[in-house]
């Protein structure tokens, strides 16, 4: 156990649906981040939060739209995805955004039909 | 721009054998350099880390010392076990930047 949690663990969706994916951080971190893990692929920093703020999008398409209401909430909301969007989406969170150290999610396994 | 190397997977290995992982790295400011773990259904977890040069990180009975000169930071352990089988990823971030910058990933089989 991290301290951060991932919901859901699992989620198929068709190309059409609307979901969203959640992580909350129970360590009192300021800075949470959303990273996309696909297979043969270095993992991909998408959105970095600090203090609620949104401090770093890296050239995610709008697809993806990510909304953190308080330092301990992190959401990705998703709508018209791609098969290729299928990946493991990994949530952290560390104590400031240049701490050495971040803390992992179990992640969420997202398979787009 | 800055990036990390680690050496191609998978590795298996039998158990009880000497491990090397290797990571380079080019980076535009100073580095500290981490390797995390990643577990079978799990997320990532920071198994060490160095902040300078000649700095060795440990734990668990792993080792990595961050060598400048080579801009290198191998990991290594002197005897695995089947319960290290996983994804080694190998990352850095630059001091006062708030990215970390992974590696591919390796992934780890330990034979009994």
């Amino acid at each position: 156990e991290t301290g951060v949690t991932q919901t859901p663990r699992h989620l198929v969706m068709g190309m059409t649906n609307k979901k969203s994916l959640k992580c909350e951080q129970h360590l009192g971190h300021n800075a949470m981040y959303w990273y996309k893990q696909s297979a043969k692929k270095p993992l991909e920093l998408m959105f970095v939060y600090n203090f609620k703020e949104q401090t770093e999008n890296n050239s995610v398409p709008s697809r993806f739209s990510p909304e953190c209401p308080n330092s301990s909430h992190l959401f990705l909301h998703l709508h018209t995805l791609q098969p290729e969007d299928s990946a493991l989406y990994l949530c952290a969170s560390s104590q400031e955004v240049d701490a050495h150290e971040q803390f992992f999610g179990p992640g969420t396994r997202l398979t787009v039909l | 721009g800055d990036s990390v190397t680690q050496m191609e997977g998978p590795v298996t290995l039998s158990e009880e054998a000497f491990l090397t992982i290797n990571c380079t790295y080019t980076a535009t400011g100073y580095p500290s350099l981490f390797w995390y773990v990643q577990y079978p259904g799990e997320g990532l977890q920071l198994l060490l880390k160095a902040t300078k040069a000649d700095d060795k990180g440990s734990n668990k009975g792993f080792e990595a010392t961050y060598r400048k000169e080579t801009t290198s930071f191998h990991l290594e352990k002197g005897s695995v076990q089947v319960s290290d089988s996983a994804v080694y990823f190998c990352a850095l971030i630059i001091q006062g930047a708030q990215k970390l910058v992974f590696g591919q990933g390796t992934r780890l089989t330990i034979n009994p």
